[in-house]
């Protein structure tokens, strides 16, 4: 079975706090992505990586940053955490063979909440 | 730049009866790829079905299909015969090269 797991499920951080979400793939899949999810909003692309040490800004990358050293992790990360980061964070991923509009494949989600 | 508009928040149904959820979409690419995704409470977004902009069908995956109309950018799932298990968030999603783009959801309950 597939999987994509991320570190941890609930978090609570003070404001200026720095975060970091660990999110790993268990697919060998090339292409990992960051969203995050508010009510009303849908989900919205912070950062995504398509191979190893590569990183691009999605839609909303203010605040954030991301890294990838090996293929299977993709960490995001929020250096000084501001209390409008409150969100549910979901990590992707998705197998570069599929081409371009291949399925994703999400982890159980992240629920960050800063005080 | 591509957008979807999903203008149900939240629908009723009762089980084992139909429901059609809505999807418009806005892209000038003339190559993408149209996706359904489910969300239960668990919160793990699970992917239902798949349809690419220059398939002549429209998709089936069991008891949900997609209503695939180009000319009108939309992109509605139908749920056939729905399930208490259905109850859940729905989010329509479109990609294009690395970026898939979701909309804001819709909240379906199915009723007993």
């Amino acid at each position: 079975d597939v999987k994509v797991t991320q570190s941890s499920r609930y978090l609570v951080k003070r404001t200026g706090e720095k975060v970091f979400l660990e999110c790993v793939q268990d697919m060998d899949h090339e292409n990992m992505f960051w969203y995050r999810q508010d009510p009303g909003l849908g989900l919205r692309l912070i950062y995504f990586s398509y191979d190893v040490k590569m990183k691009e800004k999605g839609d909303i990358p203010e605040g954030y940053s991301v890294s990838r050293e090996k293929k299977e992790r993709f960490s995001l990360i929020l250096e000084s955490a501001s209390t409008n980061q409150t969100s549910m964070y979901l990590c992707a991923s998705r197998p570069q063979w599929e081409g371009l509009t291949g399925e994703l494949f999400f982890g159980e989600g992240s629920r960050l909440t800063v005080l | 730049a591509q957008k979807i508009t999903q203008t149900q928040p939240g629908m009723f149904v009762q089980e084992k009866e139909a429901v059609t959820l809505d999807c418009t979409y806005d892209t000038s690419d003339p190559s993408y790829g149209l996706f359904w995704y489910k969300q239960p409470s668990s919160g793990e977004m699970i992917f239902l079905i798949y349809q690419g902009s220059y398939d002549q069908q429209n998709a089936t995956e069991g008891r949900y299909s997609l209503n695939f109309q180009k000319a009108r950018k939309s992109a509605n799932l139908v749920i056939s015969a729905s399930q208490l298990g259905d109850s859940a968030m729905y989010f329509c999603a479109i990609s294009r090269g690395f970026k898939t783009i979701f909309g804001a959801g819709t909240r379906l309950f199915v009723k007993a």
